[in-house]
């Protein structure tokens, strides 16, 4: 069983909607969530950064995060066709367990206009 | 502020030759990371460093080997290239602080081995 899950997608939506992106793991000892955004043929950039349970929110975009169900969340407001990318979820149960920084395989996500 | 450098960009090999993946930063983090990404598997890593001098295994490491001389800069080699070795590789780095998981990457490069 992979550590994290992630719908590889591809998910098509309008202009305007919004959308939600998830992953789901395992281990129930992972406290750091982060999303990345890729972009086709660059780098993945860090979007968002979590501690433990709750909503993180940075303009458009909300982190949710809910270690009952071991199931994270990205949310976003308003897509714009410049969202479109690849979404990458991780997470990691301590910032110095340099090799256990866990990934899913990522969501790529196409915006409309 | 170029944050990682990685060069090349682009390369093909044929099985059997050798190249060395070089990755540069300017931010003075003392963490760095070689990852490669294949299509439905996501990130693995394959060799990190927590700092100059130092290196260690990471999940997919067997083929590769890396040098860290200098903290800005970490070298992947491939001793003898094989077809399966062909992916995108990156280079990350994350800073000595509370944000060490934080990882900066690089823009990738992308390895053909026919």
């Amino acid at each position: 069983q992979k550590e994290v899950e992630q719908d590889p997608g591809p998910l098509s939506v309008p202009e305007g909607a919004i959308v939600s992106l998830n992953c789901t793991y395992s281990n129930s000892a992972f406290q750091y969530f982060m999303w990345y955004r890729q972009y086709s043929r660059k780098g993945p950039e860090l979007l968002m950064y979590t501690y433990s349970s709750g909503n993180k929110e940075d303009g458009r975009f909300t982190a949710q995060v809910d270690k009952s169900s071991k199931y994270i969340s990205l949310f976003i407001r308003d897509s714009q066709p410049s969202d479109s990318a690849t979404y990458l979820c991780a997470m990691s149960a301590s910032p110095y367990n340099f090799n256990k920084f866990y990934f899913g395989s990522g969501t790529k996500l196409n915006v409309k206009p | 502020n170029a944050g990682v450098t990685q060069t090349p960009k682009f390369r093909v090999l044929k099985t059997g030759q050798s190249m060395t993946l070089l990755c540069a930063q300017d931010m003075n983090h003392e963490y760095m990371y070689w990852y490669r990404q294949d299509p439905g598997m996501g990130l693995r890593l394959i060799h990190y460093s927590v700092g100059e001098g130092t290196t260690a295994k990471g999940e997919v490491p067997d083929g590769y080997n890396v040098s860290r001389l200098k903290k800005q800069n970490f070298l992947l080699g491939l001793e003898s290239a094989a077809p399966s070795q062909t992916s995108v590789y990156f280079c990350a780095s994350s800073p000595r602080t509370a944000w060490a998981n934080v990882l900066t990457f690089g823009a990738g490069s992308r390895l053909t081995v026919l």
